[in-house]
Protein backbone atom coordinates (compact mmCIF):
# COMPACT_ATOMS: atom_id res chain seq x y z
CA UNK A 1 0.00 0.00 0.00
CA UNK A 2 0.87 3.69 -0.38
CA UNK A 3 2.06 5.91 2.49
CA UNK A 4 0.83 9.21 1.94
CA UNK A 5 1.90 12.54 4.70
CA UNK A 6 0.80 16.09 4.25
CA UNK A 7 2.37 18.64 5.75
CA UNK A 8 1.11 20.75 7.21
CA UNK A 9 -1.22 18.54 9.94
CA UNK A 10 -2.97 21.49 10.79
CA UNK A 11 -3.02 25.05 11.07
CA UNK A 12 -4.81 28.74 11.81
CA UNK A 13 -4.64 30.99 9.34
CA UNK A 14 -6.00 34.80 8.73
CA UNK A 15 -9.00 35.64 6.38
CA UNK A 16 -7.54 36.92 3.19
CA UNK A 17 -4.57 34.71 3.23
CA UNK A 18 -3.57 31.57 1.34
CA UNK A 19 -2.35 28.07 2.45
CA UNK A 20 -0.27 25.70 0.37
CA UNK A 21 -0.83 22.10 1.14
CA UNK A 22 1.68 19.57 0.58
CA UNK A 23 0.93 15.85 -0.07
CA UNK A 24 4.31 13.33 -1.20
CA UNK A 25 3.54 9.37 -2.02
CA UNK A 26 5.96 7.22 -1.24
CA UNK A 27 5.48 4.96 -4.82
CA UNK A 28 4.42 6.05 -7.90
CA UNK A 29 0.83 6.36 -8.48
CA UNK A 30 -1.35 6.90 -11.39
CA UNK A 31 -3.68 9.18 -9.48
CA UNK A 32 -3.97 12.02 -7.00
CA UNK A 33 -6.83 13.76 -5.64
CA UNK A 34 -7.89 16.75 -3.03
CA UNK A 35 -10.67 15.96 -1.21
CA UNK A 36 -12.41 18.58 1.35
CA UNK A 37 -14.37 17.93 4.25
CA UNK A 38 -15.60 20.41 5.90
CA UNK A 39 -17.03 20.11 9.94
CA UNK A 40 -19.63 17.30 10.41
CA UNK A 41 -19.74 16.44 6.82
CA UNK A 42 -18.50 13.84 4.35
CA UNK A 43 -15.82 14.10 1.92
CA UNK A 44 -16.17 16.15 -1.28
CA UNK A 45 -13.80 15.75 -4.03
CA UNK A 46 -12.38 18.96 -5.19
CA UNK A 47 -9.90 18.37 -8.07
CA UNK A 48 -7.64 15.70 -9.63
CA UNK A 49 -3.96 16.34 -10.03
CA UNK A 50 -2.68 15.73 -13.45
CA UNK A 51 0.80 15.39 -13.68
CA UNK A 52 2.20 17.71 -15.88
CA UNK A 53 -0.87 19.75 -16.63
CA UNK A 54 -3.65 21.38 -15.28
CA UNK A 55 -5.95 19.87 -12.80
CA UNK A 56 -9.29 18.60 -13.55
CA UNK A 57 -11.77 20.56 -11.20
CA UNK A 58 -15.25 19.54 -9.94
CA UNK A 59 -18.35 21.37 -10.28
CA UNK A 60 -18.08 24.11 -7.25
CA UNK A 61 -14.37 24.34 -7.07
CA UNK A 62 -12.26 27.26 -9.22
CA UNK A 63 -8.61 26.55 -10.40
CA UNK A 64 -8.41 30.50 -8.91
CA UNK A 65 -9.59 29.49 -5.45
CA UNK A 66 -7.30 26.23 -5.56
CA UNK A 67 -4.53 25.60 -7.62
CA UNK A 68 -2.73 22.60 -7.95
CA UNK A 69 0.00 21.47 -9.13
CA UNK A 70 1.64 17.92 -9.72
CA UNK A 71 5.40 18.21 -11.16
CA UNK A 72 5.99 14.56 -10.65
CA UNK A 73 4.27 11.01 -10.01
CA UNK A 74 4.68 11.57 -6.17
CA UNK A 75 4.10 14.93 -5.08
CA UNK A 76 1.09 17.25 -5.37
CA UNK A 77 -0.01 20.45 -3.38
CA UNK A 78 -2.93 22.09 -2.70
CA UNK A 79 -3.46 26.31 -2.35
CA UNK A 80 -6.60 27.50 -0.72
CA UNK A 81 -6.60 31.09 -1.69
CA UNK A 82 -7.77 34.44 -0.19
CA UNK A 83 -9.50 31.88 2.91
CA UNK A 84 -12.87 32.77 4.41
CA UNK A 85 -13.89 30.66 7.31
CA UNK A 86 -16.04 28.97 5.30
CA UNK A 87 -13.15 27.80 4.28
CA UNK A 88 -12.24 26.07 7.45
CA UNK A 89 -12.18 22.00 6.86
CA UNK A 90 -10.12 19.11 6.56
CA UNK A 91 -8.26 18.95 3.04
CA UNK A 92 -7.05 15.32 2.61
CA UNK A 93 -4.90 14.17 -0.22
CA UNK A 94 -5.32 10.74 -1.98
CA UNK A 95 -3.66 8.26 -4.65
CA UNK A 96 -4.82 5.69 -6.46
CA UNK A 97 -3.31 3.20 -8.47
CA UNK A 98 -1.89 0.88 -9.88
CA UNK A 99 -4.08 -1.33 -8.86
CA UNK A 100 -8.37 0.01 -9.14
CA UNK A 101 -9.22 -1.43 -5.99
CA UNK A 102 -6.28 0.92 -4.07
CA UNK A 103 -6.89 4.09 -3.08
CA UNK A 104 -5.59 5.42 0.16
CA UNK A 105 -5.26 9.07 1.99
CA UNK A 106 -2.88 11.03 3.70
CA UNK A 107 -3.59 12.16 7.11
CA UNK A 108 -5.48 15.68 6.56
CA UNK A 109 -4.68 19.08 7.24
CA UNK A 110 -7.03 20.39 9.45
CA UNK A 111 -7.44 24.45 8.29
CA UNK A 112 -9.18 26.69 10.68
CA UNK A 113 -9.79 30.46 9.01
CA UNK A 114 -10.08 33.32 11.43
CA UNK B 1 -30.12 11.65 -6.45
CA UNK B 2 -27.60 10.37 -4.08
CA UNK B 3 -25.08 8.22 -5.37
CA UNK B 4 -24.31 6.19 -1.76
CA UNK B 5 -27.07 6.38 0.80
CA UNK B 6 -26.00 5.70 4.45
CA UNK B 7 -29.20 5.58 6.12
CA UNK B 8 -27.36 5.37 10.14
CA UNK B 9 -26.45 8.28 10.99
CA UNK B 10 -25.24 6.64 14.15
CA UNK B 11 -25.27 3.10 15.81
CA UNK B 12 -24.07 1.53 18.82
CA UNK B 13 -22.59 -1.82 19.56
CA UNK B 14 -21.94 -3.84 22.51
CA UNK B 15 -18.13 -4.85 22.49
CA UNK B 16 -17.63 -8.25 21.22
CA UNK B 17 -20.67 -8.24 19.15
CA UNK B 18 -21.21 -8.03 15.33
CA UNK B 19 -22.56 -5.06 14.10
CA UNK B 20 -23.91 -4.07 10.10
CA UNK B 21 -23.35 -0.79 8.67
CA UNK B 22 -25.43 -0.57 5.89
CA UNK B 23 -24.87 0.54 2.12
CA UNK B 24 -26.97 1.24 -0.66
CA UNK B 25 -25.21 2.71 -4.28
CA UNK B 26 -27.05 4.07 -7.79
CA UNK B 27 -25.05 3.56 -10.69
CA UNK B 28 -25.79 2.60 -13.99
CA UNK B 29 -22.37 1.66 -14.83
CA UNK B 30 -21.59 -2.44 -15.32
CA UNK B 31 -18.16 -1.76 -14.06
CA UNK B 32 -17.59 -0.05 -10.82
CA UNK B 33 -15.90 -0.43 -7.14
CA UNK B 34 -16.90 0.54 -3.55
CA UNK B 35 -15.00 0.97 -0.65
CA UNK B 36 -15.59 1.01 3.39
CA UNK B 37 -13.55 4.07 5.09
CA UNK B 38 -12.67 4.21 8.80
CA UNK B 39 -11.90 7.91 10.10
CA UNK B 40 -11.15 7.92 14.01
CA UNK B 41 -11.67 11.55 15.73
CA UNK B 42 -8.04 11.94 14.66
CA UNK B 43 -9.71 12.57 10.94
CA UNK B 44 -7.11 10.03 8.74
CA UNK B 45 -8.88 8.21 6.54
CA UNK B 46 -8.44 4.62 6.97
CA UNK B 47 -9.04 2.09 4.17
CA UNK B 48 -10.49 -1.26 5.11
CA UNK B 49 -12.30 -3.18 2.45
CA UNK B 50 -12.94 -3.24 -1.36
CA UNK B 51 -15.38 -4.75 -3.50
CA UNK B 52 -15.59 -5.19 -7.47
CA UNK B 53 -18.84 -5.44 -8.86
CA UNK B 54 -17.95 -8.42 -10.93
CA UNK B 55 -16.28 -10.03 -7.89
CA UNK B 56 -18.40 -12.92 -6.95
CA UNK B 57 -17.50 -13.48 -4.08
CA UNK B 58 -17.82 -11.02 -1.08
CA UNK B 59 -14.62 -9.18 -0.15
CA UNK B 60 -13.33 -9.83 3.76
CA UNK B 61 -10.54 -8.34 5.54
CA UNK B 62 -9.92 -9.74 9.22
CA UNK B 63 -12.64 -8.76 11.57
CA UNK B 64 -14.40 -6.46 7.88
CA UNK B 65 -16.61 -8.51 5.60
CA UNK B 66 -18.71 -6.98 3.03
CA UNK B 67 -22.26 -8.14 2.23
CA UNK B 68 -22.32 -7.62 -1.21
CA UNK B 69 -25.97 -7.88 -2.97
CA UNK B 70 -26.17 -6.82 -6.30
CA UNK B 71 -29.43 -6.82 -7.33
CA UNK B 72 -30.19 -4.62 -4.08
CA UNK B 73 -27.46 -2.80 -4.79
CA UNK B 74 -26.36 -2.33 -1.28
CA UNK B 75 -22.72 -2.79 0.20
CA UNK B 76 -23.09 -3.42 3.72
CA UNK B 77 -20.11 -3.65 6.01
CA UNK B 78 -19.94 -5.89 8.70
CA UNK B 79 -17.40 -6.07 11.93
CA UNK B 80 -17.34 -8.68 13.68
CA UNK B 81 -16.28 -9.12 17.03
CA UNK B 82 -16.13 -5.01 17.77
CA UNK B 83 -13.51 -3.69 19.17
CA UNK B 84 -13.54 -0.69 21.15
CA UNK B 85 -11.06 1.12 19.00
CA UNK B 86 -13.81 0.16 15.92
CA UNK B 87 -15.34 3.66 17.65
CA UNK B 88 -15.05 5.64 14.50
CA UNK B 89 -16.64 7.13 11.67
CA UNK B 90 -17.61 4.69 8.66
CA UNK B 91 -17.90 5.96 5.55
CA UNK B 92 -19.03 3.82 2.08
CA UNK B 93 -18.07 5.35 -1.06
CA UNK B 94 -17.78 4.16 -4.90
CA UNK B 95 -16.23 4.58 -7.89
CA UNK B 96 -17.79 4.27 -11.06
CA UNK B 97 -16.32 3.28 -15.06
CA UNK B 98 -14.41 1.05 -16.20
CA UNK B 99 -10.97 1.57 -17.63
CA UNK B 100 -8.65 4.61 -18.36
CA UNK B 101 -8.05 6.71 -15.13
CA UNK B 102 -11.48 7.38 -13.48
CA UNK B 103 -10.74 6.59 -9.99
CA UNK B 104 -12.35 9.50 -8.24
CA UNK B 105 -14.37 8.14 -5.29
CA UNK B 106 -17.90 9.46 -4.18
CA UNK B 107 -18.53 9.03 -0.57
CA UNK B 108 -21.65 8.45 1.80
CA UNK B 109 -22.35 10.85 4.85
CA UNK B 110 -21.15 8.14 6.98
CA UNK B 111 -22.34 6.51 9.90
CA UNK B 112 -20.57 7.14 13.40
CA UNK B 113 -20.45 3.47 14.94
CA UNK B 114 -19.86 3.71 19.31
CA UNK B 115 -18.63 0.56 20.39
CA UNK B 116 -19.96 0.30 24.35
CA UNK B 117 -18.05 -1.74 27.06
Amino acid sequence: SAVISQKPSRDICQRGTSLTIQCQVDSQVTMMFWYRQQPGQSLTLIATANQGSEATYESGFVIDKFPISRPNLTFSTLTVSNMSPEDSSIYLCSAAGPGRNEQYFGPGTRLTVT
Amino acid sequence: AQKITQTQPGMFVQEKEAVTLDCTYDTSDQSYGLFWYKQPSSGEMIFLIYQGSYDEQNATEGRYSLNFQKARKSANLVISASQLGDSAMYFCAMREGRGGSNYKLTFGKGTLLTVNP
